[in-house]
């Protein structure tokens, strides 16, 4: 059993440039979303789905869009990549919402130059 | 403010020390969930332990226990006879029912070293 992937592991990206994080979960959960982390900062929520069809914002959604393409997939897409944007994100899973345990992915280590 | 706040950044002690990582969150709700995770030097999270608001008994898994008190509004873990493979970040995390958003408000977590 997979778990929740998310590709690629590492990106270096361009001031500017675009690119679109993958996520993809094998375990029907409903609920799915995006995170940062940052040294000392912990984990902070960027983006959530409930459902499928559905995404609402979290606490740092700026120069940020999702796209919850089916129940499985849930991508995270920066449009104008900028170095304030050099993080390591996780996409994580769960089957009941806000109060079941979720899944991480192994996280992907993007820098911004 | 932080809701859930993790003060000890950094601790580092000897194999086989018992160690305590503390946890204090704040909320308006009744209902909430408390939650543990580990971040090994591998980078990937980790799901230890759940606990809701209204259970307040404490719990042990093998050399792991988690002290749950409402009344100080802390949800502390402990490691008994701690060894190298403990070695890892832990994050208390914090959901609330009636938080905006759903998803997890996370301490900045602890830093634990545990040397041979």
């Amino acid at each position: 059993n997979a778990g929740v992937t998310q590709t690629p592991k590492f990106q270096v990206l361009k001031t500017g440039q675009s690119m679109t994080l993958q996520c993809a979960q094998d375990m029907n959960h409903n609920s799915m979303y995006w995170y940062r982390q940052d040294p000392g900062m912990g984990l902070r929520l960027i983006y959530y789905s409930a459902s499928e069809g559905t995404t609402d914002k979290g606490e740092v959604p700026n120069g940020y869009n999702v796209s919850r393409l089916n129940k499985r997939e849930f991508s995270l897409r920066l449009e104008s990549a900028a170095p304030s944007q050099t993080s390591v994100y996780f996409c994580a899973s769960s089957g009941q919402g806000r109060f079941t345990e979720a899944f991480f992915g192994q996280g992907t280590r993007l820098t911004v130059v | 403010a932080q809701k859930v706040t993790q003060a000890q950044t950094e601790i580092s002690v000897v194999e086989k020390e018992d160690v305590t990582l503390d946890c204090v969150y704040e909320t308006r709700d009744t209902t909430y969930y408390l939650f543990w995770y580990k971040q090994p030097p591998s980078g990937e999270l980790v799901f230890l332990i759940r606990r809701n608001s209204f259970d307040e008994q404490n719990e042990i898994s093998g050399r792991y226990s988690w002290n749950f008190q409402k009344s100080t509004s802390s949800f502390n873990f402990t490691i008994t006879a701690s060894q190298v493979v403990d070695s890892a970040v832990y994050f208390c995390a914090l959901s609330e029912e009636g938080g905006g958003a759903d998803g997890l408000t996370f301490g900045k977590g602890t830093h634990l070293i545990i040397q041979p």
